[in-house]
């Protein structure tokens, strides 16, 4: 059974639409984060969350945002959507701060 | 400014050879050294991990070797095989960074039969 669920896994959406990335992990870890990969960089790191609050963001634009409804959860809204956002968004989690990491397989998105 | 490289960009060898991955970084703070190995299609996966206080981490084919001096470390697989045939990325963070892992640009392994 997959440790931490992604959905959709392809998304294809329209430019200056919105859509919302899921990601639900069962690890039982308290933190969860954002990566974006693409050819021009690779693994990108995007949000970190610790307990449901946001601990570091290294997004410069504000059609980024986290949610975190549940502690297990933490989705992922884009706005006003361009073809430059076009990547596989992975989304991670890991027991506290400087510590192993595990991945979901990603969404791969694409801006037309 | 990339705080972690790694060399080479892509590594050909043949099966039964040992691959040597190459990784720096800046960042003095950094103590905690995490190797990811990444298929096509799929997320990335922990292979083998090593913080800084041993200058070597030994699991299975895969071995770390850790220079703290040069801020230099190397992922060994000895033994190569087909199926080792991956990207894999050098990672570190530090104890005071936070909640960020910091990831280098990746080495695309292929193992030839």
């Amino acid at each position: 059974d997959p440790k931490i669920i992604q959905k959709p896994k392809y998304l294809v959406a329209v430019t200056g639409s919105e859509k919302i990335l899921i990601c639900e992990q069962y690890l039982g870890h308290n933190a969860m984060y954002w990566y974006r990969q693409s050819a021009k960089k690779p693994l990108e790191f995007m949000f970190s969350y610790s307990y449901q609050k946001l601990m570091d963001n290294q997004t410069a634009s504000s059609r980024f945002q986290p949610q975190s409804s549940k502690k297990n959860h933490l989705d992922l809204q884009i706005t006003a959507l361009k073809p430059d956002d076009s990547a596989t968004y992975f989304c991670a989690s890991s027991q506290g701060q400087n510590s192993d990491y595990t991945f979901g397989s990603g969404t791969r998105l694409l801006v037309i | 400014q990339q705080q972690v490289r790694q060399s080479p960009q892509s590594l050909t060898v043949w099966e039964g050879e040992t691959a040597i991955l190459n990784c720096s970084y800046e960042d003095s703070t950094f103590n905690y050294f995490p190797w990811y190995q990444q298929f096509p299609g799929e997320g990335p996966a922990l292979l083998i991990s090593i913080r800084s206080v041993s200058d070597k981490k030994e699991d299975g084919r895969f071995t770390i070797f850790f220079n703290k001096r040069e801020k230099k470390l190397s992922l060994h697989i000895t033994d190569s095989q087909p199926g080792d045939s991956a990207t894999y990325f050098c990672a570190a963070s530090a104890e005071t960074g936070g909640y960020k892992v910091v990831f280098g640009s990746g080495t695309r392994l292929l193992v030839s039969p």
